[in-house]
């Protein structure tokens, strides 16, 4: 069974601070996911990532992917408030099956 | 942009009653998806459609849980008897074609409460 696990779970920080989050997954997969979801709200695609040594930015998030430590990372720079949601990383198996989510990752950032 | 759209947004039902969640999924995809999430948990899977049948489904997608695309636009989800613990936002998700470096694209979400 594919697990994919996140942390942390949840996040304060401050605006301007820099942070990681990290998702880890338990089977071999090229492919992984980021999308962001804003309280009830539905998910919105952030990044695919679909080779080892995969690496995205947009704005002050950036997203990489080493599928031999089957581990991805969210890397956000100089925090702002608009960033506050939950972050959920996804991966699935093979084009078109199943995701599988992580727990997802509650950011905060403070003014 | 095109985009996923659910009805309703929001259903109330008594345990024991059926309940139809509706999804238009984006046009030109082929594979469709129902997810869940109970509040303040994970998206968790439940089915996954594809040339008009049940590609993959999840443990949680028992006998009492139906998928229908009755016609050209529309993607059904049923649920025949609900019980309490079925209260959690479904979504419906789409995908356009395996191969495409692309992602599943999730509708708004009905939130679906059994009292």
């Amino acid at each position: 069974e594919l697990k994919v696990e996140q942390n942390p779970l949840f996040l304060s920080m401050q605006e301007g601070k820099n942070y990681t989050i990290y998702c880890n997954y338990s089977t071999t997969s090229d492919r992984l996911y980021w999308y962001r979801q804003d309280p009830g709200k539905s998910l919105e695609s952030l990044f695919v990532l679909l080779s080892n040594g995969a690496v995205k930015q947009e704005g002050r998030l950036m997203a990489s992917l080493d599928t031999k430590a089957r581990l991805s990372t969210l890397h956000i720079t100089a925090a702002v408030h608009d960033l506050s949601a939950t972050y959920f990383c996804a991966v699935d198996i093979g084009s078109g099956s199943r995701l599988t989510f992580g727990e997802g990752t509650q950011l905060t950032v403070n003014p | 942009e095109p985009e996923v759209t659910q009805t309703p947004s929001h259903q109330v039902t008594q345990m024991g009653q059926e309940v139809i969640l509706r999804c238009v999924p984006i046009s030109n995809h082929l594979y469709f998806y129902w997810y869940r999430q109970i509040l303040g948990q994970k998206v968790e899977f439940l089915v996954s459609f594809y040339n008009n049948e049940i590609s993959e489904k999840s443990e949680i997608f028992d006998d009492q849980f139906s998928v229908e695309r009755p016609d050209g636009s529309n993607f059904t989800l049923k649920i025949r008897s609900t019980k309490l613990e079925d209260s959690a936002m479904y979504f419906c998700a789409s995908f356009r074609l395996a191969g495409v470096t692309d992602t599943q694209y999730f509708g708004p979400g009905t939130r679906l409460t059994v009292l």
